[in-house]
């Protein structure tokens, strides 16, 4: 069985661009989380999907960041335009309703 | 605010034992994961602990007291491959987001 896939697996890019992280969950899985770990602090909570649905977007910055799951598979993450604050590696997690998640091997962004 | 409070470095030698601990301050508790990070690739999970009292699994063991919000990870029979990050990680609700402490660097000497 594949685990979370995410892709790029690092991205470096200008101030004000934007960038699009995917995240390719366990199959089945219906719920879908991503995290953020900005160096040196704790991996941070963004958002959990059900399936297509949003169940928490608590945790998201600011309206720079959108997050889809269109047809309940895959997500995505984008930055737009990307600030040098959004600097740091993005997790991506999926859940089959037991109390474990399991974790991408997360995309390094780095914006100069 | 909620807050997970676990050192920040352990250093132990081959064939040890040393214990993580972890305290927490949430909303609320549905369960206390642990998560092993190896070079900043994917947290992998080790443990977790819904009720009070010990769970164990090989060399790892995990311990949790909910009503002095407390827990911790042992491990024994330390290896030079258990050198890495440890995180403890609270669910607030059912299948809700889990909040992280900020990890414990585990180095292991020879």
């Amino acid at each position: 069985e594949a685990g979370v896939t995410q892709f790029p697996s690092h991205s470096v890019i200008e101030k004000g661009q934007t960038v699009t992280l995917r995240c390719d969950p366990i199959s089945g899985h219906d719920n879908l989380y991503w995290y953020r770990r900005v160096m040196g602090k704790e991996i941070k909570f963004l958002l959990h999907f059900v399936k297509e649905s949003k169940q928490d977007e608590s945790g998201m910055p600011n309206n720079r960041f959108l997050a889809e799951r269109t047809g309940g598979t895959y997500s995505t993450l984008k930055v737009q335009p990307a600030e040098l604050e959004d600097s740091g590696v993005y997790f991506c997690a999926s859940s089959g309703g037991k109390n474990i998640q399991y974790f991408g091997a997360g995309t390094r962004l780095s914006v100069l | 605010g909620q807050s997970l409070e676990q050192p920040s470095e352990v250093t132990a030698v081959e064939g040890a034992i040393v214990q993580i601990n972890c305290t927490y301050q949430t909303s609320g508790f549905y369960g206390l994961s642990w998560y092993q990070q190896h070079d900043g690739g994917a947290p992998t999970f080790l443990s977790y602990n819904a009720l009070d009292g010990l769970e164990e699994t090989g060399r790892f063991s995990s311990f949790l007291s909910r009503s002095d919000s407390y827990g911790y990870l042992l491990l024994q029979e330390l290896q030079m491959k258990d050198s890495a990050s440890y995180f403890c990680a609270v669910r607030d609700r059912r299948g809700g987001k889990l909040i992280f402490g900020q990890g414990t660097e585990l180095s292991v000497k020879p």
